[in-house]
């Protein structure tokens, strides 16, 4: 079984839809958590950090269940710039060895 | 903006060529990074530093070897390229939080 895991997707929807991305890990000691944007043939950016009370970055929402070991990604008024593959990504001990899971990739269609 | 640098950007050599990728790094990150990814696949982590003199092999296993004399360099070589090398390789340094990545580089062996 992998440390993280991601849905397999693709996901295509049209511009303004709502949409959801689910992972989960496997180490109950993870510390930090993350989601990274990566366009095709470039690198990985950090999209916002995942706290345990929720947080909002317009609109994107990253929420964490630490008892579930699951973490979500929420876009809303998906745009045709938010197309891109998005990880998951897990730093088991604080400071140390970023874990990224497998991605899923969003395609969103005009 | 992150300041990490990667180069060639673009390696295309024959079998049994030794080749070095460099990558650089101006934010005096103590950690840095390699990754290998294949287009469309995740991450994998193939090498990792902590600071001078210190380098560790990661996940995924790799013929490769890296080094990191100086913080802000932390190159990698392979002393013998074959076809199964070709990937994308791509470097990256961290603070606590966020990692930065390098805009990698793409190497192809004929």
């Amino acid at each position: 079984r992998k440390e993280v895991e991601q849905d397999p997707g693709p996901f295509n929807v049209p511009e303004g839809a709502t949409v959801a991305f689910n992972c989960t890990y496997s180490n109950s000691a993870s510390q930090s958590f993350f989601w990274y944007r990566q366009d095709c043939r470039k690198e990985p950016k950090l999209l916002m950090s995942v706290y345990s009370s929720g947080n909002e970055d317009g609109r994107f929402t990253a929420q964490l269940n630490r008892a579930s070991q699951y973490i979500s990604l929420l876009i809303r008024d998906s745009k045709l710039s938010d197309s891109a593959t998005y990880l998951c990504v897990v730093n088991k001990v604080y400071g140390q060895n970023f874990v990224f899971g497998p991605g899923t990739r969003l395609s969103v269609l005009p | 903006e992150a300041d990490i640098y990667q180069t060639p950007r673009y390696l295309v050599i024959g079998t049994g060529k030794k080749i070095t990728l460099e990558c650089s790094q101006t934010m005096g990150h103590d950690k840095m990074y390699w990754y290998q990814q294949d287009p469309g696949m995740e991450l994998h982590l193939i090498h990792y530093s902590y600071g001078v003199n210190s380098t560790e092999k990661g996940d995924l296993s790799s013929e490769s070897t890296v080094s990191r004399i100086r913080t802000e360099h932390f190159p990698l070589t392979l002393e013998s390229a074959r076809p199964s090398h070709t990937s994308q390789y791509l470097c990256a340094s961290s603070e606590v939080n966020e990692q930065f990545f390098g805009p990698g580089t793409r190497l192809t062996v004929l």
